[in-house]
């Protein structure tokens, strides 16, 4: 099993702090790293598929960035809102030959955005 | 609605039982995958269809069994032979090499 790894495990700030977190993968046979939101009781949630080196995504106020060169992904929230509270998850999807569609996940970052 | 529907919501296993984890999907997806869940750990995939009457083993199989008899369906059989079943387990499906689109879960709790 090839490891992603995300740092840090959680994260507590308050209303209107900006934040970041980051993924680490594999960066041979690298296809695409995916990153999810997963709020308690909901089911996780596509946030960005990123697949270029050096690409960067945006959604609102939270964003990703991607060097697969050096096997990473940060995913940074402007501004963080009590709404934002979520685990985030990253998966790194490899390019294998029928490893069609299959994700190796990180463990989460927990993020708590107190009032 | 589009979607996929995961049943029940929560289970509780008797020592040595087999139970059913139910998956559906009227999304049209080819692919189906189930996940496990455990506390302070990420997804770890359990079993993947790419297709009907075919699927593969993920990272952590041992002591469950799968089927793919019709496309919209996708069930998980925990075993007796899994010794730690306790976790929280999602159903997942995607169209292509995409973005995957999860179920609600099911929590299953050993009596």
């Amino acid at each position: 099993i090839l490891n992603v790894e995300q740092s840090p495990q959680s994260l507590h700030v308050q209303e209107g702090d900006s934040t970041n977190f980051t993924c680490s993968f594999p960066s041979s046979n690298f296809y695409a790293l995916h990153w999810y939101r997963w709020e308690t009781a909901k089911s996780p949630e596509a946030l960005f598929v990123m697949t270029l080196n050096g690409d960067e995504k945006k959604k609102g106020r939270i964003s990703a960035t991607l060097n697969t060169k050096e096997g990473y992904s940060y995913l940074y929230i402007k501004g963080s809102q009590p709404e934002d509270s979520a685990t985030y998850l990253c998966a790194w999807h490899n390019a294998g030959g029928t490893s069609y569609g299959k994700l190796t996940f990180g463990q989460g970052t927990i993020l708590t955005v107190h009032p | 609605d589009g979607g996929i529907t995961q049943s029940p919501k929560y289970l509780f296993r008797k020592e040595g039982q087999n139970v059913t984890l139910s998956c559906e999907q009227n999304l049209n997806h080819d692919a189906m995958y189930w996940y496990r869940q455990d506390p302070g750990q990420g997804l770890r995939l359990i079993y993947y269809s790419q297709i009907v009457n075919d699927f593969q083993k993920g990272d952590i199989a041992e002591g469950y069994s799968v089927s793919r008899e019709k496309k919209e369906s996708f069930p998980l059989t925990v075993t007796s032979a899994q010794k730690n079943p306790t976790a929280f387990y999602l159903c997942a499906t995607t169209g292509g090499r995409e973005t995957q689109y999860f179920g609600p879960g099911t929590r299953l709790l050993v009596l």
